[in-house]
């Protein structure tokens, strides 16, 4: 079975630096999908950038980027120029891209607490 | 506006109870999916559906029940079986067909046990 770990439970960045926050997963699959889902204090999730395995570049979307290292099975995300809408809860999340097993389902990380300092 | 929306945002229910949490989606998506969240344990799927009149278990779904009469509607019952109810209950759906696509989720019910 697949999982997904996020070490570190809280962070906190002074507003218009960069923070990065760690994820690792753990799976035997070949081809998979990551993603990073923001959580903001109205608790809606929202999408902030995926990767698909298969893609060695790693994917940018405006101020953040991941750090997708397939061989070490960890899917870092890099906030640039931090704003304090940024301040959120932050997971990681992992998907099966196997037919025969795919749900569809979200595979998610326990979370990253994001504080942004002015 | 398509989206997502869950009703109600608050609920408090008595140990015995059974409680339906609703979801209601327009955008036209045929997967959709139920979380748990929890403080500390990230989300954990309860049940999916990828099409009307068909739905599969996750990986909590002891004390749970679900239908998928419609597209747009895929309503969670928490039955008085499920042993630690109080949590926070979101409903997300995507086009079916290709893993990469996007999970949209609702806006969350909170669920409290009295």
């Amino acid at each position: 079975a697949q999982t997904v770990t996020q070490s570190q439970p809280e962070m906190s960045v002074q507003e218009a630096e960069t923070v990065t926050l760690s994820c690792t997963y753990d799976t035997s699959e070949s081809d998979y999908y990551l993603f990073w889902y923001k959580q903001p204090p109205s608790r809606q999730m929202i999408l902030v950038i995926r990767q698909e395995a298969y893609k060695q570049q790693n994917a940018t979307e405006n101020r953040f980027s991941v750090n997708f290292q397939k061989a070490a099975k960890s899917f870092s995300l890099k906030i640039s120029d931090s704003q304090l809408g940024d301040a959120a809860m932050y997971f990681c999340a992992y998907r099966s891209a196997d037919g025969s097993s795919n749900t569809g389902k979200l595979i998610f990380g326990q979370g990253t607490t994001l504080q942004v300092k002015p | 506006d398509g989206g997502i929306t869950q009703s109600p945002k608050y609920l408090f229910r008595k140990e015995g109870q059974n409680v339906t949490l609703s979801c209601e989606q327009n955008l036209n998506h045929d997967a959709m999916y139920w979380y748990r969240q929890d403080p500390g344990q990230g989300l954990r799927l309860i049940y999916y559906s990828q099409i009307v009149n068909d739905f599969q278990k996750g990986d909590i779904a002891e004390g749970y029940s679900v239908s998928r009469e419609k597209k747009e509607s895929f309503p969670l019952t928490v039955t008085s079986a499920q042993k630690n109810p109080t949590a926070f209950y979101l409903c997300a759906s995507s086009t079916s067909g290709h893993p990469y696509n996007e999970q949209f989720f609702g806006p969350g019910t909170r669920l409290t046990v009295l």
